[in-house]
């Protein structure tokens, strides 16, 4: 099993639609949680991280259910350019600044 | 531009030959990092350097080996390319705010734009 998971997707949404994203952890001891965009061809970047009473920033939110060990990614209003690769992060408890990387899930708007 | 610089950004290598990939930070980080990415897999770690004068094994380091050259430098390096070796390598650097262990930490990680390598 990996060590985080997702759904690759892609998913395919009209301009102004809201999109949900999901992530599964497998380390309960996870303590540092975020979602990195990928553009093609392009390095990752810092979206935002994700703490455990929720957190948004402007069209994003960002959830944590540790019980239940998920993530989750909402976008309200798509905009064209928030076609990317939305990867899902987690720093083991156990490592010193080490984070694990899931293998992302690709959204596409359309106009 | 402040940020990570990876060189080359495309290599193409035969089978048996090294080469070193190049990495380095201007943003006075103490931690370093070798991911590489291959489809479906997401970000591997191959190689990090918490901290000037110590390297550790990632997740994938078999055939690779690692200098942190200083603070701003960390270079990987392939003794013998293979095939399977064939990805998308990213160096990227860190640093800290807060503490890790708390809802208010977080490690913000910066990218280098990768080296496209292929070997045939």
């Amino acid at each position: 099993r990996k060590e985080v998971e997702q759904d690759p997707g892609p998913f395919n949404v009209p301009e102004g639609a809201t999109v949900a994203f999901n992530c599964t952890y497998s380390n309960s001891a996870s303590q540092s949680f975020f979602w990195y965009r990928q553009d093609c061809r392009k390095e990752p970047k810092l979206l935002m991280s994700v703490y455990s009473s929720g957190n948004e920033d402007g069209r994003f939110t960002a959830q944590l259910n540790r019980a239940s060990q998920y993530i989750s990614l909402l976008i309200r209003d798509s905009k064209l350019s928030d076609s990317a690769t939305y990867l899902c992060v987690v720093s083991p408890i156990a490592s010193s600044y080490k984070l694990i990387f899931g293998s992302g899930t690709r959204l596409l708007v359309r106009p | 531009n402040a940020g990570v610089t990876q060189t080359p950004k495309f290599q193409v290598l035969k089978t048996g030959q090294s080469m070193t990939l190049q990495c380095a930070q201007d943003m006075n980080h103490n931690s370093m990092y070798w991911y590489r990415q291959d489809p479906g897999m997401g970000l591997r770690l191959i190689y990090y350097s918490a901290s000037e004068g110590t390297t550790d094994k990632g997740e994938v380091p078999n055939g690779y080996n690692v200098s942190r050259l200083n603070k701003r430098e960390f270079s990987l390096r392939l003794e013998s390319a293979a095939p399977s070796q064939t990805s998308v390598y990213f160096c990227a650097s860190s640093e800290v705010s807060g503490s890790v262990w708390t809802a208010l930490g977080s490690i913000s990680y910066t990218f280098g734009s990768g080296t496209r390598l292929t070997v045939v």
